[in-house]
């Protein structure tokens, strides 16, 4: 089994569907990221859970929702999407937050479209 | 704001040739710098985590070194092969916040045979 794990790998949704992404690692890690990626542009801290907390939310806007229930799963729910959401979005783990001496291990990406 | 610039954006080698690529960061308030290794359809793989002056990290045909007190890292590459085909990420920690990785656009590298 991959260490990190997202689903679905593709989604086409409406702009005023309800969807939401899920991330699952099984490498014992306590912290978990989420970032979006769009075109042209560099990977783009979206939010950190720490120990099933939030600890950094980018300034994200309110359509979407992050979810932590435990230290092994991260959703990212969305709502009302605007076409500029489309974009891959990938999750991540990592040991510990604050101990960026530690590498961040990644999924394999959400590509988002948005109709 | 807080800038890691990475060239250059996108190179063309011929299997067999050795190539580098640099990622810049701010000099000052630096923590961490990494480096990852992305094909396309997979996920963004970690190769190396740097952290002090000097640093110099391998693994296999790759390497990579660390010079804090200017802002720069070089990611060497010697006798590219096909496989060797990806894009590659620098990202930087600042000490204000250890929990933050800020990435660069990447360096995408295509290997012919």
């Amino acid at each position: 089994e991959t260490g990190v794990t997202q689903t679905p790998r593709h989604l086409v949704m409406g702009m005023t569907n309800k969807k939401s992404l899920k991330c699952e690692q099984h490498l014992g890690h306590n912290a978990m990221y989420w970032y979006k990626q769009s075109a042209k542009k560099p990977l783009e801290l979206m939010f950190v859970y720490s120990l099933e907390e939030r600890v950094e939310n980018n300034s994200v806007p309110s359509r979407f929702s992050p979810e932590c229930p435990n230290s092994s799963h991260l959703f990212l729910h969305l709502h009302t999407l605007q076409p500029e959401d489309s974009a891959l979005y990938l999750c991540a783990s990592s040991q510990g937050y604050s101990r960026a001496n530690q590498p961040q291990h990644f999924g394999d990406g959400t590509r988002l479209s948005i109709l | 704001i807080l800038n890691v610039e990475q060239s250059p954006q996108s190179l063309h080698v011929q299997e067999g040739d050795s190539t580098n690529f640099t990622c810049s960061f701010p000099s000052s308030n630096f923590y961490a710098l990494h480096w990852y290794r992305w094909e396309t359809a997979k996920s963004p793989e970690a190769l190396f985590v740097m952290t002090l002056n000097g640093d110099e990290k391998k693994k296999g045909r790759i390497s990579a070194t660390l010079n804090t007190k200017e802002g720069y890292s070089y990611l060497y590459i010697k006798g590219s092969q096909p496989e060797d085909s990806a894009t590659y990420l620098c990202a930087f920690t600042p000490s204000s916040n250890t929990g933050k990785l800020i990435f660069g656009q990447g360096t995408t590298l295509q290997v012919k045979p």
